[in-house]
């Protein structure tokens, strides 16, 4: 099985920070990588497929990057609405998601 | 615009069965693949169970694997999953999802899920 390593678990950071949170995959995954905004007692949202493709709609502060086992999700000015736990998945073999970044207020 | 809408959570006793179902709207449900994914109260997720859009094909996490089983009725546009032997650590929100277009990708749209309690 592959096992997907986010990190960090927690971050705290404000409004307008730059924020980077990386996923580590057992083994090589290639580019099957996407990224998943949860808020509380919501279902997970697209943001990043293909380790990098912006999924439409998403603001282009969010930006992917990575292959094979090192992949970062960056956030380039963090805004109000982006408070919430960030989730990494490898679709390589099967699907398995990492434990998820919670980006909470300083 | 795509929805999915789970039903069927409840509370029921460890041993007892459970089927939940994802009503589909929206899209073409017969071509596309469709999952059950999973999250424990205050944890991350987990992927559950696949099928693909012909039913040929079904996979499912080691974790449930010979308790549950998917299915899918395209005429009525349901996913389902019936889950058999039902345990404490099978409580969580469950998520229906869809994969987007292809082979083995990443899933672009989520119900809003709905809440399985195992307990005596």
């Amino acid at each position: 099985d592959i096992q997907m390593t986010q990190s960090p678990s927690t971050l705290s950071a404000s409004v307008g920070d730059r924020v980077t949170i990386t996923c580590r995959a057992s083994q090589s995954i290639d580019n099957s990588l996407a990224w998943y905004q949860q808020k509380p007692g919501k279902a997970p949202k697209l943001l990043i497929y293909k380790a990098s493709s912006l999924e439409s709609g998403v603001p282009s502060r969010f930006s992917g990057t990575g292959s094979g086992t090192e992949f970062t999700l960056t956030i380039s000015s963090l805004q109000p609405d982006d408070f919430a736990t960030y989730f990494c998945q490898q679709f390589n073999t099967y699907w398995t998601f990492g434990q998820g970044t919670k980006v909470e207020i300083k | 615009q795509v929805q999915l809408v789970e039903s069927g959570g409840g509370v029921v006793p460890p041993g007892r069965s459970l089927r939940l179902s994802c009503a589909a709207s929206g899209f073409s449900f017969s071509l596309y693949a469709m999952h059950w994914v999973r999250q424990a109260p205050g944890k991350g997720l987990e992927w559950v169970a696949v099928i693909s859009k012909d039913a040929a094909n079904k996979n499912y996490a080691d974790s449930v694997k010979g308790r549950f089983t998917i299915s899918r009725d395209d005429s009525n546009k349901t996913l389902s999953v019936q889950m058999d032997s039902l345990r404490p650590e099978d409580t969580a929100v469950y998520y229906c999802a869809r994969e987007r277009g292809g082979s083995h990708a990443y899933f672009d749209y989520w119900g809003h899920g709905t809440l399985v309690t195992v307990s005596s």
